[in-house]
């Protein structure tokens, strides 16, 4: 079945480590987005991407940085300069113009120790 | 700048009330507008999606929702809520002009009572 794999579920960092949250697809879509998400607040996009080896910073960039090496793959990495990593992370999938919504991943859930 | 506005943060209903859980939009061309469902822990499974032609569109889990152009609304509706509907609920509305970038409302959290 086509779908979007986050790994690890669950991820503990120590203050001044970087860690990277990874993402897959298998559905063949363009676009990959990552958002971020915090209770009462919603969803906030970090950075996005259409195309392989191209990407955009969404509305929350900072302390974080991606890569798009691979149609499948658009790794996160949460740098020492976020503040405030504690968060669930969440990845998606779209076709372009994202006509038809996108598909999510279950999500990774970062604290920080 | 496309935004969301779900008005209501948390919302009770009795297991077989009828439900209607608010979405307001502002964006100025015909926006492609969601409603997406998150269960605690998990990721957004999409429950409908309207971007052109009729305006009430049907779906999943017997949901549904009326786009409202003079209202710049979107509502989700269902008949008789089941206790496995509790969980939180996400109007989303993508900007067709740039990028596709979906821009989600705050969420609302439906608590189902027996």
């Amino acid at each position: 079945d086509g779908g979007i794999t986050q790994s690890p579920k669950y991820l503990f960092r120590k203050e001044g480590q970087n860690v990277t949250l990874s993402c897959e697809q298998n559905l063949n879509h363009d676009a990959m987005y990552w958002y971020r998400q915090d209770p009462g607040q919603g969803l906030r996009l970090i950075y996005y991407s259409q195309i392989v080896n191209d990407f955009q910073k969404g509305d929350i960039a900072e302390g974080y940085s991606v890569s798009r090496e691979k149609k499948e793959s658009f790794p996160l990495t949460v740098t020492s300069a976020q503040k405030n990593p504690t968060a669930f992370y969440l990845c998606a999938s779209s076709i372009p113009q994202g006509r038809y919504g996108y598909t999510f991943g279950s999500g990774t859930r970062l604290t920080v120790v | 700048a496309q935004s969301v506005t779900q008005p209501d943060i948390h919302i009770t209903v009795s297991e077989g009330a009828s439900l209607e859980l608010r979405c307001n939009y502002s964006y100025g061309a015909t926006p492609y507008l969601f409603w997406y469902v998150q269960s605690p822990g998990q990721g957004l499974q999409l429950l409908l999606k309207y971007f052109s032609g009729d305006t009430l569109v049907q779906g999943i889990k017997g949901f549904e929702a009326e786009f409202k152009r003079s209202q710049s609304s979107f509502n989700l509706r269902k008949p008789s809520v089941h206790w496995s509907d509790a969980a939180e609920y996400f109007c989303a509305v993508v900007d067709t002009g740039t990028a596709s970038k979906l821009t989600f409302g705050t969420g609302t959290r439906l608590q189902v009572t027996l």
